[in-house]
């Protein structure tokens, strides 16, 4: 089944470490990618989005991420993580057959120790 | 400033009871979701409207219904609630148009006794 996987459900950083959180996809063909988060008691809100051009995006807070075509992933990094970047996290993806909807991965929980 | 509503916050009814969820985005977005968010689930698809009067089923549409009579608005609808549809349920809108970025609202933590 067309799916978007999430590698990890929890990850324990402590404040100014590295984060990549992974995420692949099994389509084919054309796709636009998000990663979505959600802060503690808040909605979800777009953290940055990829449909074509630099596979390479920056999106908020010092997020970033890089699409990677051959390897069906979309991971998501900050070279040093704060406090406030306790969150869910969720990659989610829009391909052709699937026409105005999104698919969404299982999400990561993300904790920061301060 | 992008906004889409919904209704309450916090819900508790009892199993059996009707219960209705609305929605309401200010973007005059074509396409409006339902999604049910559960801890290690994430988002799934309850059911998904592109345009007034027109729905489609999602991943998990057993147990629901939805209603769009006016473009900004999106009801769930819950026939008989029970207690496995205690959850969080969000609402999103979207374009028409790509690459259908969605915008939520700040969801309703269901609980069914």
């Amino acid at each position: 089944a067309q799916s978007v996987s999430q590698h990890n459900h929890h990850v324990i950083l402590s404040e100014a470490a590295s984060l990549e959180l992974g995420c692949n996809y099994s389509y084919g063909g054309t796709v636009n990618l998000f990663w979505y988060v959600q802060y503690p008691g808040q909605h979800l809100q777009l953290l940055l989005k990829y449909f074509s051009g630099d596979p390479l995006v920056k999106g908020i807070k010092g997020f970033e991420a890089e699409f990677i075509k051959s390897k069906f992933s979309f991971n998501l990094r900050k070279p040093s993580v704060q406090w406030s970047d306790t969150a869910e996290y969720f990659c989610a993806v829009n391909a052709k057959e699937y026409g105005n909807k999104l698919v969404f991965g299982a999400g990561t929980i993300l904790r920061v120790k301060s | 400033d992008v906004k889409v509503t919904q209704s309450s916050r916090y819900l508790v009814k009892r199993t059996g009871e009707k219960v209705f969820l609305e929605c309401v985005q200010d973007m005059d977005h074509e396409n409006m979701f339902w999604y049910r968010q559960d801890p290690g689930l994430g988002l799934r698809l309850i059911y998904f409207s592109y345009d007034v009067k027109m729905k489609e089923k999602g991943d998990i549409p057993e147990g629901y219904s939805v209603s769009r009579e006016k473009k900004e608005r999106f009801s769930l609808i819950l026939e008989s609630a029970s207690t496995n549809q205690t959850s969080m349920y969000l609402c999103a809108s979207s374009t028409r148009q790509g690459p259908y970025e969605q915008y939520f609202g700040p969801g309703t933590r269901l609980t069914v006794t």
